[in-house]
């Protein structure tokens, strides 16, 4: 089946510092990124949506010049956070759609985000 | 915004007990998707029902869907120690992009006992 690459899985960065995860399609071309963020058991939060080769839609209260999201080709969108507080510490996920219609999304495995 | 609430948001049983979870949401669907989490992990697609159907199965899951009170059930039967997880149920929230937006319950933590 379709699977989707994350890494890093954990990463652990100091304050002020920015950090790049990266979600790959494997074996499909994923026309849409959907990027989620979960604190700890709670449920994931949209935070954005992007197309290849087009600018990232966020969602309310999202700090675009922050989060910074870019989905250079089908197969790769990476998520930047800038300039990271502790307050960023969560758990990123990204989830591919395949464009096929209602249904074909896969998660990646997600990253753990720790920001001392 | 969030629109499904699940309950309960924890459960713990024993193994071989059924398990029944329930999602509640408020707006109108083309469907809604059950998707399991193991801890630290991302979320693996588990069934999807339409909104024109009432209950579907897939191995040892039931998922029923109410439109007339904005409802699902998921019922997990015969339950093992690996289905230890956080459930999720998720509805459509609009098309962007040309994909539909998820928007995901709260999820109920369900503890299978050995």
């Amino acid at each position: 089946g379709a699977v989707v690459s994350q890494h890093p899985s954990r990463v652990i960065c100091k304050s002020g510092t920015s950090v790049k995860i990266e979600c790959r399609s494997l074996d499909f071309q994923a026309t849409t990124m959907f990027w989620y963020r979960q604190f700890p058991k709670q449920s994931l939060m949209l935070m954005a949506t992007s197309n290849e080769g087009s600018k990232a839609t966020y969602e309310q209260g999202v700090e675009k010049d922050k989060f910074l999201i870019n989905h250079a080709s089908l197969t790769l969108s990476t998520l930047t956070v800038t300039s990271a507080h502790p307050e960023d510490s969560s758990f990123y996920i990204c989830s591919a759609h395949e464009g096929r219609g209602s249904y074909g999304y896969t998660f990646g495995s997600g990253t753990r985000l720790t920001v001392v | 915004s969030q629109q499904g609430e699940e309950d309960p948001q924890a459960l713990s049983i024993q193994e071989g007990e059924n398990a029944t979870m329930n999602c509640s949401y408020k707006t109108s669907i083309n469907n809604l998707q059950w998707y399991r989490q193991n801890s630290g992990r991302g979320l693996v697609h588990l069934i999807l029902i339409r909104s024109n159907e009432r209950e579907k199965h897939s191995g040892r899951l039931r998922v029923t869907l109410d439109t007339s009170k904005k409802s699902s059930s998921l019922l997990i039967t015969a339950s093992r120690a690996a289905d230890t997880a956080s459930y999720f149920c998720a509805t459509g929230s609009g098309v962007i992009q040309g994909a539909q937006k998820l928007v995901f319950g709260q999820g109920t933590r369900l503890t299978i006992n050995p």
